[in-house]
């Protein structure tokens, strides 16, 4: 198995546009997290998905993210508009139930200018 | 509410030195705990389970229920375990993993 597959491994752009980072989930895993980790704030859930429904979006920080699960291996996590403030390194996890052990992919590391 | 406290946001050792990483949780169910290892601008990876009760890299962790705690040991540590550590809390009725917010430890020649 290829594991939690993330893209893009790096992403910089300027403040202001549209970012799109992707996450491909462990075949048969049923369950899908999105986190940030920063100096500051440490690791940080923003949003998990158990079935393709999101569960709890509450550590989502501002209506200019958003999350979806089109199918059942795929997400995306989307920031628009994005700021300098967002730059950070974003993480996708699967699990197969929403207690199990956690897959991590290798993470999106975001500079936005 | 549930809870994952590691005190130690940075730890220190020589190698060679024994080493602890410290985590207590709280938690009215059942819990069932875990660490995950970070290297240096890696994914985290999960170093070991308290339900598998097995040695990962030289390292173990008890699970205390009486001092509700989980701590990471390592009788000889080495430069190769510089890295952060997270401990994780799950149980029947959470829903998900809670994190600590890691220890960072560093393990000089």
């Amino acid at each position: 198995d290829a594991g939690v597959i993330q893209s893009p491994r790096h992403e910089v752009t300027e403040m202001g546009q549209e970012v799109t980072l992707r996450c491909k989930l462990i075949s048969g895993h049923n369950s899908l997290f999105w986190y940030r980790q920063t100096m500051m704030r440490g690791l940080e859930l923003l949003i998990y998905f158990n079935n393709n429904v999101p569960i709890d979006d509450s550590g989502m920080p501002e209506d200019r993210f958003s999350a979806k699960m089109p199918n059942a291996s795929f997400s995306t996590l989307k920031i628009q508009p994005s700021e300098p403030r967002d730059s950070a390194v974003y993480f996708c996890a699967s699990s197969l139930g929403q207690n199990q052990p956690q897959h991590f992919g290798d993470g999106t590391r975001l500079s936005i200018l | 509410a549930q809870r994952v406290t590691q005190p130690e946001k940075l730890l220190s050792v020589f190698k060679g030195a024994p080493v602890e990483l410290k985590c207590n949780y709280s938690y009215s169910g059942s819990p069932e705990l875990f660490w995950y290892v970070q290297y240096s601008r890696q994914r985290l990876q999960l170093l070991l389970r308290h339900i598998s009760r097995e040695s990962i890299k030289g390292f173990t962790a008890d699970l205390n229920k009486g001092e509700t705690s989980f701590h990471l040991k390592k009788p000889f540590a080495q430069e190769e375990d510089s890295a952060m550590y997270y401990c994780a809390l799950s149980g029947s009725t959470l829903g998900r993993l809670y994190f600590g917010r890691g220890t960072q430890l560093t393990v000089w020649p």
